[in-house]
């Protein structure tokens, strides 16, 4: 089956900084790319999709592309606010109609 | 607005009672899932739904029950089988041919004592 792994938080960084949160994956064929947000008390929602190698998915300012090569699907954000501060999910796609999630990666962002 | 929801945001309930969770869809999607997450966890799946009255275990569905009589509606029932139950609880839906792009409910924070 798939796996998935975020690099550990939390991730604590200064308003205006650049954001880099890394997430490789394990998957048989070519599975889609998924970015889920989770902001405090709240169910997750999704930030951004990749469905093919080199594709670039973006939203609010967040991007990740697709790296075929290197079964990684990073997330960065040139300058956080603290609007950002939530948990953020890498979720690849599977063959049982379920996606994988990856443990998330919490963002705290200071003023 | 289209979206799901949840109920109660927070419930509590005594040890060896069962509670239902409900979760409630307007999208009409198919698909319907239940997740579990505790603190400092990933999403673990509990049940899934891909068509009415059909559902299917996921990966820790011991001491849960869930049913699907209707698209738009999936409550999950914790039993006091379930040894450790608090936990936040989350629902989500999907439509068919894009299974893996989940729409969630808010959540509900279940608290046994």
């Amino acid at each position: 089956g798939n796996s998935v792994t975020q690099m550990e938080g939390p991730v604590t960084l200064s308003e205006e900084a650049f954001l880099t949160i890394n997430c490789t994956y394990t998957a048989t064929g070519y599975p889609s790319l998924f970015w889920y947000v989770q902001y405090p008390g709240e169910g997750l929602q999704l930030l951004l999709k990749a469905t093919k190698a080199d594709d670039k998915g973006s939203n609010k300012g967040f991007e990740a592309t697709y790296r075929k090569e290197t079964t990684s699907f990073h997330l960065e954000k040139g300058s956080v606010q603290v609007s950002d501060s939530a948990v953020y999910f890498c979720a690849p796609s599977g063959g049982s109609y379920i996606p994988t999630f990856g443990r998330g990666t919490s963002l705290i962002v200071h003023p | 607005d289209g979206g799901i929801t949840q109920s109660p945001k927070y419930l509590f309930r005594k040890e060896g009672q069962n509670v239902t969770l409900s979760c409630e869809q307007n999208l009409n999607h198919d698909a319907m899932y239940w997740y579990r997450q505790d603190p400092g966890q990933g999403l673990r799946l509990i049940y899934y739904s891909q068509i009415v009255n059909d559902f299917q275990k996921g990966d820790i569905a011991e001491g849960y029950s869930v049913s699907r009589e209707k698209k738009e509606s999936f409550p999950l029932t914790v039993t006091s089988a379930q040894k450790n139950p608090t936990a936040f609880y989350l629902c989500a839906s999907s439509k068919e041919g894009d299974f893996y792009e989940q729409y969630f409910g808010p959540g509900t924070r279940l608290t046994v004592t």
